[in-house]
């Protein structure tokens, strides 16, 4: 079956811009978390969303948000971006809030 | 969530086993350790998981100590393409405190399995 999806796999943003990164999560799963990479935090929890409400949230200021959508599919967004918010962002999907989690291969987000 | 402590860099021998360690000594009685591992610039994979018990699947055995204060992980016969980032996760399943998919990664252990 599909594994998790997520568009764009890169991007280029300048300053003060913002982005909406799109996640497909695999199929009948219904939980989808974000996660941001950086060489120098490593991997970090952002949000996590069930049934469309968002369950957990990470140490992340308001510029990150994100939501869910009836099919389960998930956004995130990142207003005004900075310079440190390049990163690679992964998408994970699980069936339920425990378990095996599945991620993507991530978007790679450059801010220039 | 409990923190771990695992190496930094471990090397191995292809072939041969691989046995990635992982202290958690401020584990809680609901708290699972999970590992995953990430290959160069792809999404972390799930490897193996346990409470208490030992376990084993086709890609690797988890050997959890008896006062579950630290675990192994175990490639049985490594190869070059086990060369990843091996992290090794504590987290609470059910109750109140139940993290959902709120994982906390640690800096892990880089393997390297050399020829």
């Amino acid at each position: 079956k599909a594994g998790v999806t997520q568009t764009p796999r890169y991007l280029i943003k300048t300053r003060g811009q913002q982005v909406t990164l799109s996640c497909s999560p695999i199929s009948g799963h219904r939980s989808v978390s974000w996660y941001q990479q950086t060489p120098g935090q490593g991997l970090q929890f952002l949000f996590e969303y069930f049934s469309e409400t968002q369950r957990n949230k990470g140490n992340f200021p308001g510029r990150f948000s994100g939501r869910q959508f009836s099919n389960s599919r998930s956004e995130m967004n990142v207003s005004t971006l900075e310079l440190g918010d390049s990163a690679l962002y992964l998408c994970a999907s699980s069936l339920d809030r425990i378990g095996e989690l599945f991620f993507g291969e991530g978007s790679r987000l450059t801010v220039l | 969530d409990a923190k771990t402590t695992q190496p930094p860099s471990m090397d191995c021998a292809e072939g041969r086993a691989a046995n990635l360690p992982c202290n958690h000594s401020t584990i809680s009685g609901n708290e699972y350790v999970y590992w995953y591992r990430q290959i160069h610039s792809q999404g972390p994979q799930y490897i193996i998981h346990g409470l208490k018990n030992n376990e084993t699947n086709e890609m690797a055995s988890l050997i959890i100590t008896e006062d579950r204060k630290s675990s192994t992980l175990i490639l049985p016969h490594a190869t070059l393409r086990d060369t990843a980032v091996y992290y090794c996760i504590v987290r609470p399943h059910g109750g109140l405190t139940g993290g959902g998919n709120k994982l906390t990664f640690g800096t892990g252990t880089q393997l390297k399995v050399e020829l």
